[in-house]
C-alpha cells in the first residue's frame, strides 16, 4: 500500500520558472492538503481540498495554485517561482470531512529556488 | 488569533524520561495530535487526545487538559532513535489542524 506519494522529491528552479508538484493517494481519502515547512516554523497550510473538484485557500496561498481533478490526485503549481518559495513541501490526506482521524503525509518535496 | 506553543529544543539522556509540553489557544477544539518527525522525513502520527486525561501507548503517553489548554507528551526509556522533532497540532472548530513549530529532542548517550 503506497499511501501518499509525492513527485518530484527534489527540484532546483531559477527565479521565474514554473513547476508542478504532484501528490497521489491510494486510500480513497476525501481531504487533501499541501503544507510547506520552513526551519523554526510549524507546518503552514498552503491550499487544501475537501473533495474532487474543490479547492480552498489555506494560511499562505499567495504564489501557488492547486487543482483536484481526480479524487486521488492533488497538484500544487508555482507559476513564477521566487526564492521565498524555497522550502520543503508536504502533501497530506485525511479520510472524511469532520473526521478527527490522523493525517497521512507524503515523503516531502524539497524545492530550492535560486 | 490561534497559537500553539512548545519548546524549541530539549536534551535528554538515553534511558531517561522526558516530557514535552504544548499549550494552545485556538478557535474551538476537536482534538490534539502529536506527531514525530525525524530529520529529512515526513511527520508520523503518535497520538490523539480529545478528552481530558492520559493516553498511554507503549513507551509514549500523551496528556490533555482542555480547561488549561495544555498537553504533554511523555517519552519513557529513551532510545537514541527517539531523537527527532515532536509536533503538537490542534484541530480547530473547522476541523483544520493548527501546528506548533515543533520541539527538537536530542538524546545523549
Amino acid at each position: 500500500n503506497a499511501g501518499v506519494t509525492q513527485t518530484p522529491k527534489f527540484r532546483v528552479l531559477k527565479t521565474g520558472q514554473s513547476m508542478t508538484l504532484l501528490c497521489a493517494q491510494d486510500m480513497n481519502h476525501e481531504y487533501m492538503y499541501w503544507y510547506r515547512q520552513d526551519p523554526g516554523m510549524g507546518l503552514r497550510l498552503i491550499h487544501y481540498s475537501v473533495g474532487e473538484g474543490t479547492t480552498a485557500k489555506g494560511e499562505v496561498p499567495d504564489g501557488y495554485n492547486v487543482s483536484r481533478l481526480k479524487k486521488q490526485n492533488f497538484l500544487l503549481g508555482l507559476e513564477s517561482a521566487a526564492p521565498s518559495q524555497t522550502s520543503v513541501y508536504f502533501c497530506a490526506s485525511r479520510r472524511l470531512a469532520g473526521d478527527t482521524g490522523e493525517l497521512f503525509f507524503g515523503e516531502g518535496s524539497r524545492l530550492t529556488v535560486l | 488569533g490561534q497559537n500553539i506553543d512548545q519548546p524549541t529544543e530539549m536534551t535528554a539522556t538515553e534511558g531517561a524520561i522526558v516530557q514535552i509540553n504544548c499549550t494552545y489557544q485556538t478557535s474551538g477544539f476537536n482534538g490534539l495530535f502529536w506527531y514525530q518527525q525525524h530529520a529529512g522525513e515526513a511527520p508520523t502520527f503518535l497520538s490523539y487526545n480529545v478528552l481530558d486525561g492520559l493516553e498511554e501507548k507503549g513507551r509514549f503517553s500523551s496528556f490533555l487538559s482542555r480547561s488549561k489548554g495544555y498537553s504533554y507528551l511523555l517519552l519513557k526509556e529513551l532510545q537514541m532513535k527517539d531523537s527527532a522533532s515532536y509536533l503538537c497540532a490542534v484541530m480547530d472548530s473547522n476541523y483544520q489542524l493548527i501546528w506548533g513549530a515543533g520541539t527538537k529532542l536530542i538524546i545523549k548517550p
